[in-house]
């Protein structure tokens, strides 16, 4: 089945502990994404990759990094998170960088996480 | 930096159709305008995508003028298990790699 996998579903951490969202795709797609959702805010890019090895900022960077050392792995990093990034956070992919027809997102189903 | 506008929320009842349209002033020239279907605690998923006219599928229709710089979405005869948030998605014009989410429309279907 063709599915964008996101883990772990839920996570509780404390201020300035690293961690890691694993996110993968079996659709050999090229395009990945994380966004952050907060209440009232809607969908925000913090960073996308367009292909292994080549990624870009999105609107919310700041405290996060990623890497793409795969096509089909793209982790979302936190090295010292903080309350400010308690968000639900959502990794998606597409099956190219070109932005032109039938080039929609596929999304996982989501990490919530809470940073205490 | 592109942005799209909708509306916050709307309401309608079962059966009628809904239009929900999004304003894009500053689409990148060879981009194309996807909407989202959002539930909670899950992804977003595709609904439909469309460059310019009006596209049809077996869910939803999007109507695109001829400037681009915005476009409607229309669900037909809508249900209870249309409730959800929906988002119109379009590339940057200086980045049209970097995908811009609207803050998106809460539609809410009564019986």
């Amino acid at each position: 089945e063709a599915q964008v996998t996101q883990n772990p579903r839920y996570l509780i951490t404390v201020t300035g502990k690293k961690l890691t969202v694993t996110c993968s795709q079996n659709m050999n797609h090229e395009y990945m994404s994380w966004y952050r959702q907060d209440p009232g805010l809607g969908l925000r890019q913090i960073y996308y990759s367009m292909n292994v090895e080549v990624t870009d900022k999105g609107d919310v960077p700041e405290g996060y990094k990623v890497s793409r050392k795969e096509k089909r792995n793209f982790p979302l990093i936190l090295e010292s998170p903080s309350p400010n990034q308690t968000s639900l956070y959502f990794c998606a992919s597409s099956r190219t960088q070109n932005r032109g027809a039938n080039e929609k997102l596929f999304f996982g189903s989501g990490t919530q996480l809470s940073v205490l | 930096l592109a942005k799209t506008t909708q509306p916050i929320s709307m309401d309608s009842y079962e059966g009628q159709e809904v239009n929900i349209t999004c304003s894009h002033n500053n689409i990148a020239t060879n981009d194309y305008i996807t909407w989202y279907q959002q539930f909670p605690s899950q992804g977003p998923r595709f609904i439909i995508q469309g460059y310019k006219t009006k596209v049809t599928n077996e869910v939803a229709s999007l109507f695109i003028p001829a400037d681009r710089k915005s476009s409607t979405l229309s669900l037909p005869r809508v249900s209870l298990s249309d409730t959800a948030v929906y988002y119109c998605l379009v590339g940057d014009v200086g980045q049209p790699d970097k995908l811009i989410f609207g803050t998106g429309t809460r539609l809410q279907v009564f019986p």
